[in-house]
């Protein structure tokens, strides 16, 4: 059993385009997150849900908008994609804010 | 501003060896530290977690230490195995901003069998 994951796998788009990566806990945590790791293998948190509500939002560009349509799911919209966005995007959860975080497998993003 | 450095950035040993990986964090203000192993191409599974109160934590062959007052951690693997061979993460739980973890730059491990 899956207990957090993404999709898709693998994403390879043209500059420009708008895309979306899906994420899915099945461990009834209340918090999710969205982490970005770059080329340099650093892991930088983007945004953090909890109970389907923002409770972190760093410093992204407003072209990345997350979506909570429930606990279970976090969602990671991508409007006009750059080259720069390319990366690892990595979905988390955890029961509660403190807690340990469960990492799902990520989403390499290649934009072209 | 939190920052976490990890040290050494690779590591190369022989099967067998005992080995530390070293993590030091500039903010002693966190509720926790985890340690974390990262496989090529896949997500990253939690090895230990230590509360701020703590001073260590063990599981199996991996032993990780804090010291708070000095900013520091080590993860100490015993009788390692090519198996281990991964990149391991230390990232750190501010308590400034609870919700989000601050993660190093990684440790890349190889075991030579």
């Amino acid at each position: 059993d899956t207990a957090v994951s993404q999709t898709p796998k693998y994403l390879v788009t043209q500059m420009g385009n708008d895309k979306s990566i899906k994420c899915e806990q099945n461990l009834g945590h209340d918090t999710m997150y969205w982490y970005k790791q770059d080329s340099k293998k650093f892991l930088k948190i983007m945004f953090s849900y909890n109970n389907k509500e923002l409770i972190i939002n760093e410093t992204v560009p407003n072209r990345f908008s997350p979506k909570s349509p429930d606990k279970a799911h976090l969602n990671l919209h991508i409007n006009s994609l750059e080259l720069g966005d390319s990366a690892v995007y990595f979905c988390a959860s955890s029961l509660t804010v403190p807690d340990t975080q469960y990492f799902g497998p990520g989403t390499r993003l290649t934009v072209l | 501003k939190q920052e976490v450095t990890q040290i050494p950035a690779a590591l190369s040993v022989p099967e067998g060896e005992n080995l530390v990986l070293n993590c030091s964090f500039t903010d002693s203000a966190i509720y926790n530290l985890q340690w974390f192993r990262q496989d090529p191409g896949k997500g990253l599974t939690s090895l230990l977690l230590i509360q701020s109160s703590q001073r260590e934590q063990t599981s199996g062959r991996l032993n990780a230490s804090l010291d708070k007052s000095s900013g520091r951690s080590t993860l100490y693997i015993a009788a390692s195995q090519p198996g281990d061979s991964a990149t391991y993460l230390c990232a750190v739980r501010p308590m400034e901003y609870g919700n989000k973890l601050v993660f190093g730059a990684g440790t890349i491990l190889r075991v030579k069998s």
